[in-house]
């Protein structure tokens, strides 16, 4: 079935780990979105990406790295894991930047103890 | 940051009853977005609006966009169990959409 997939759905690790959580889509669209979702703060773009090999920063980015090397996928990666990123992870795809809906996948629920 | 501001945060009304949640810019709106979440899982993708005083309809749901006041209603008319959810707005602070902010939500319940 075409859509936006995210795994894994749940993780648990500890701090100083890295993590990366995997977004898949299969529209083929070019832009693509790494948010967090927290109580208090709702959600927060941490990445963006408009095509392949071209990423920027969004609100929250320190602590995340991205890359974007096949259109379809956009990897999210925490180098060193923290306690504040302790979250709910959603990704999310649109056709182009402007005037289209994103897309979000189910998320991924990231416990870091 | 706090670029969209939504009301009330949460609504707890009796099925049958209509229903109207505001979202609020702080920036000039290109444009805006309404998604609805359940517990636990992704936004689905509910309506988007351009341009100023453009209204749009999908089942009993109605969104409208004030440009002007940088401000977006969205009313849910004969409430059902099935509304039940958090209502998110999210709009791009530029016209390319490249940057997105997403209000922080308003949970809807509905009582049977």
């Amino acid at each position: 079935d075409a859509g936006i997939t995210q795994s894994p759905r749940y993780k648990i690790t500890e701090t100083g780990r890295q993590v990366t959580l995997m977004c898949h889509q299969t529209w083929s669209h070019s832009y693509m979105f790494w948010y967090r979702q927290d109580l208090g703060h709702g959600l927060r773009l941490i990445y963006y990406s408009a095509a392949a090999d071209i990423t920027d920063k969004g609100e929250v980015p320190d602590g995340y790295v991205v890359s974007r090397s096949k259109t379809e996928n956009f990897p999210l990666t925490l180098e060193s894991a923290t306690r504040s990123q302790t979250s709910v992870y959603f990704c999310a795809s649109s056709e182009s930047g402007g005037a289209q809906p994103q897309h979000f996948g189910d998320g991924t629920r990231l416990s870091i103890l | 940051s706090q670029e969209l501001e939504q009301s009330p945060q949460s609504l707890i009304v009796q099925e049958g009853k209509n229903l109207t949640i505001n979202c609020t810019s702080s920036k000039t709106l290109y444009g805006l977005y309404w998604y609805k979440q359940k517990y636990g899982e992704g936004l689905i993708f509910l309506m988007m609006l351009q341009k100023g005083g453009e209204e749009k309809s999908h089942e009993k749901i109605t969104a409208k966009l004030d440009e002007k006041k940088q401000q977006s209603s969205l009313h849910i008319t004969a409430s059902q169990p099935s509304h039940a959810g958090i209502y998110l707005c999210g709009a791009g602070t530029s016209y390319n959409f490249n940057k997105f902010y997403f209000g922080s939500g308003t949970k809807l319940n509905v009582k049977p």
